[in-house]
């Protein structure tokens, strides 16, 4: 069965520091990968999303970016930390049809929590 | 692009009533529409789902509706109890393997008891 794995589970970080966050998914190939930020008490905004190695969309401008060095890994990166982003960090993956999962079905990871001080 | 809006922003029901939650979308051809189900502090879970070739898809006490004609679905739970107490998140994608999927805004849904 496919798993998704987020790490870390929570971080606190100094304005202006950098920022590398990992999600790797098991048990499936050429997933679509997403990451979503969710503010307390709010939505899920769509951040990046990538169809596969090397290929990132992003969704809003800001100081994050995104990298796919691999099929199954997705990594967000920034170089200096503001306080907005402070938030929920989830990843999410989706496959083409096949067998019992239908078409764009989002499964999300356990998420990491950003605080910036 | 596709919008999602969602209502109400919060709803709170008595324990054993229903609960109805309401997404309009405006992309035409939007033809997958899942549900998820956020507990605090929790990621979203997919809680169900459906495709624009049937109009409704129940499983147990949840059921969810979809009208094509004027872009709109619905999440019914029926019976509800404690641990309905949630947020839930409605959605809409086009469904091919390179779409995204657009998120409504959300509805706290409490459980009076």
């Amino acid at each position: 069965s496919q798993t998704i794995h987020q790490w870390p589970a929570t971080l606190v970080q100094p304005v202006g520091s950098p920022l590398s966050l990992e999600c790797t998914v098991e048990g499936t190939s050429n997933p679509n990968l997403y990451w979503y930020r969710q503010a307390a008490g709010r939505g899920l905004q769509l951040l990046f999303y990538s169809v596969g190695i090397g290929q990132i969309s992003s969704e809003v401008p800001q100081n994050l970016s995104a990298s796919r060095p691999q099929d199954r890994q997705f990594i967000l990166s920034s170089k200096k930390l503001l306080l907005s982003d402070s938030g929920f960090y989830l990843c999410a993956w989706s496959v083409l049809p096949s067998g019992r999962v239908s078409y764009n079905e989002q499964f999300f990871g356990p998420g990491t929590r950003l605080t910036v001080l | 692009g596709e919008n999602v809006e969602q209502h109400p922003s919060t709803l709170s029901v008595q324990e054993g009533d229903s609960a109805v939650i309401k997404c309009t979308y405006s992309d035409s051809a939007s033809n997958y529409f899942p549900w998820y189900k956020q507990e605090l502090g929790k990621r979203p879970q997919l809680i169900i789902d459906i495709r624009s070739n049937v109009g409704e898809k129940k499983d147990q006490r949840i059921a969810v509706t979809l009208n094509k004609t004027a872009k709109h679905f619905s999440l019914h739970i029926t019976e509800t109890q404690p641990e309905d107490s949630a947020v839930y998140f409605c959605a809409a994608s086009r469904g091919s393997s390179a779409s995204k999927i657009i998120f409504g805004s959300g509805t706290r849904l409490s459980i009076r008891p």
